[in-house]
């Protein structure tokens, strides 16, 4: 099993529409949860950042984090065509090392 | 802009050859990693150094070697080089030493192995 699973997609979407991207992860050690957002022919940049369980909003994104399930969730409310990307996440363990998804790439269509 | 340098942007090679992938972290990163990105398989940290000295490894061959100098610029070698190497390599910087910080990406280096 992969430290780390997200479905690829891709997924479409039109605008204004709610997305709802996810990863599960296996080793329950891990503690420090990011999504990161890549642009096409970019480097990835952080999008948001969590390290407990619970939600945690910043404007349209909001990041949810189940440990108990090992599942974490990115929410876009009133998705934009500039939010089409390829999201990441990315997961800290106990040796600090950063563990991505493969990612997901999201179109939003105008 | 993340502040981060990689040269060069693009790279083509033979199989068998080497190169030398270079980054300059953002003013006042003392980290640097290297990471692979591939279609099939995503984003794969290689190698961490903190102030010049090695943190920790990754997936990363025994054919690939990296570096950080003293002016905290790093050199990520490849040498014989296969078709499967090719793949975005992308550098990343952040001040402190735990992976847990927010690391800045550089836009990458594109290596093709013909």
């Amino acid at each position: 099993q992969k430290e780390v699973e997200q479905d690829p997609g891709p997924l479409s979407v039109p605008e204004g529409a709610i997305v709802s991207l996810n990863c599960t992860y296996s080793n329950s050690a891990f503690q420090y949860f990011m999504w990161y957002r890549q642009y096409s022919r970019k480097g990835p940049e952080l999008l948001m950042y969590t390290y407990s369980s619970g939600n945690k909003e910043d404007g349209r994104f909001t990041a949810q984090v189940d440990k108990s399930s090992k599942y974490i969730s990115l929410f876009i409310r009133d998705s934009q065509p500039s939010d089409s990307a390829t999201y990441l996440c990315a997961i800290v363990g106990s040796n600090y090392k950063l563990t991505f998804g493969k990612g997901t790439l999201l179109t939003v269509n105008p | 802009d993340s502040g981060v340098t990689q040269t060069p942007k693009h790279l083509i090679t033979a199989t068998g050859q080497r190169v030398t992938l270079r980054c300059s972290p953002r003013s006042g990163d003392l980290s640097v990693y290297w990471y692979q990105q591939s279609l099939d398989q995503g984003l794969q940290f290689l190698i961490h150094y903190y102030n010049g000295e090695e943190r920790a490894k990754g997936n990363i061959l025994e054919r690939f070697s990296a570096q950080q100098f003293p002016d905290l610029h790093s050199e990520l070698n490849l040498s014989s080089l296969e078709l499967g190497d090719s793949a975005l390599y992308f550098c990343a910087s952040s001040p402190g030493i735990s992976g847990h910080n927010e690391q800045f990406f550089g836009p990458g280096t594109r290596l093709t192995v013909l």
